[in-house]
């Protein structure tokens, strides 16, 4: 979805550097999330945040951290980065407004811990 | 807890032929399940959910999806597949009440061959 753009597109980085993968949305949406997807794996959540004062951990968030600079910007750093973060990293988005609404993904960032 | 699985890693069919993508959920209350769609080196798409209501759900691209609440089954449908339908299809549950959180499954490939 165009609307919800992610910086990388691909990134190859070493063991033990930091890394920041940003999301920006202009959906206008309040709740924002990141996930990874591994082979075999599906999709899992990382971190997500219900609006800018909250943020809350998904099932795999140890090696992670987020900021939520504003409604529109969600970013997910790894402190010291290892082989086993080499992954796909998703961002979305949810409306608050709405108890079922479906999440709008990003396009993926594709990351390679050497 | 609740969790969807998906049973086949793959699904082969040829153009024309109809398609089902299997979906299996276990849940603690009123089930809200989803469809997405990736294609590749894209984000994931929505196609469908089912909240409540009618037991068998239009989507896009001419998909549909049937909730068996006997089976605890909610099914990927398509009468006619195209080729551009092949794709990896990921089913998901809402992680529980009142959350926009969602629970994936592992995908499943769709390769329709001409």
């Amino acid at each position: 979805d165009a609307d919800v753009t992610q910086t990388p597109r691909n990134r190859i980085t070493k063991t033990g550097k930091r890394i920041m993968l940003e999301c920006s949305q202009t959906k206008g949406h309040d709740r924002m999330y990141w996930y990874r997807q591994d082979p075999g794996l599906g999709l899992r959540l990382i971190y997500y945040s219900f609006d800018v004062k909250d943020i809350n951990k998904g099932e795999i968030s140890d090696g992670y951290s987020v900021s939520r600079q504003a409604q529109a910007k969600f970013s997910l750093s790894l402190e010291s980065a290892i082989p086993n973060q080499t992954a796909l990293y998703f961002c979305a988005t949810s409306d608050l407004s709405g108890k079922f609404n479906e999440q709008f993904f990003g396009p993926g960032t594709r990351l390679t811990v050497l | 807890a609740q969790s969807v699985a998906q049973p086949e890693d793959q699904v082969n069919v040829a153009e024309g032929n109809p398609l089902t993508v299997k979906c299996t959920y276990s849940v603690s209350g009123n089930p809200y399940l989803f469809w997405y769609v990736q294609y590749p080196n894209r984000g994931l798409q929505f196609l469908l959910k089912y909240i409540t209501g009618d037991n068998l759900v239009k989507g896009s691209y001419g998909f549909e999806a049937e909730f068996n609440k006997s089976q605890t089954s909610f099914h990927l449908k398509k009468p006619s597949a195209l080729v551009s339908d092949s794709a990896l299809y990921f089913c998901a549950v809402r992680s529980g009440y009142n959350t926009d959180k969602l629970i994936f499954g592992t995908g499943t490939r769709l390769q329709v061959f001409p």
